[in-house]
């Protein structure tokens, strides 16, 4: 049982904006940076969002992190079919020393 | 090109060991770690454990303390995670992924995977 909660499914329409959210503690996203990784079907995951809302080069401004207190949030705006992956979160964890993984999201596509 | 390159699928029964090696290329290995994350079949990631390849420092998860060893070797710029006593529920994909301090849960690049099967 992840200790960082996401939604386990998502979904949205072709240019829709969707948000997925990642809910943990004081231990971890309240004093720590927030990470997202997109996993495409049957490939490795990939870093997407680093320190809560920067953007590695080379993923699309269409993706967004934010955090606020215990939660973050991705958001993915013009949505497109080659989106549809899980995306996880991940913070740092201060009681574990050690980084956790939120439980995922798969992101469909409709 | 920078990469990591993992070893190949492994089949091993219950109780004994594997070890899974992770080649990088195009960077410089001293100046990074690395974390070996695993995902069960259908299931989310999990993080196992960090090494430096400067000085070889370790951090384990606590879950897998005393059955796991990750080492590197600066000669090839690889690291290798063995697992030890090796249980069905061991059965998934270990990724080896670029961490530079072990801090954060900031893995910047990652290889392809492994695929680890516990069939007796």
């Amino acid at each position: 049982q992840s200790v960082l909660t996401q939604p386990p499914s998502a979904s949205g329409t072709p240019g829709q904006r969707v948000t997925i959210s990642c809910s943990g503690s004081s231990s971890n996203i309240g004093s720590n940076y927030v990470y997202w990784y997109q996993q495409l079907p049957g490939t490795a995951p990939k870093l997407l969002i680093y320190r809560n809302n920067q953007r590695p080069s080379g993923v699309p401004d269409r993706f967004s992190g934010s955090k606020s207190g215990t939660s973050a949030s991705l958001a993915i705006s013009g949505l497109r079919s080659e989106d549809e992956a899980d995306y996880y979160c991940a913070a740092w964890d201060d009681s574990l020393s050690g980084p956790l993984f939120g439980g995922g999201t798969k992101l469909t596509v409709l | 090109q920078v990469q990591l390159v993992q070893s190949g699928a492994e089949v091993k029964k219950p109780g004994a060991s594997v070890k899974v090696s992770c080649k990088a290329s195009g960077y410089t290995f001293t100046s990074y770690g690395i974390s070996w994350v695993r995902q069960a079949p259908g299931q989310g990631l999990e993080w196992m454990g960090w090494i430096s390849a400067y000085n070889g420092n370790t951090n384990y998860a606590q879950k897998l303390q005393g059955r796991v060893t990750m080492t590197t070797d600066t000669s090839t710029s690889t690291a290798y995670m063995e697992l030890r006593s090796l249980r069905s529920d061991d059965t998934a994909v270990y990724y080896c992924a670029r961490d530079e301090t072990g801090f954060y849960g900031y893995f910047d690049l990652w290889g392809r995977g492994t695929l680890v099967t516990v069939s007796s």
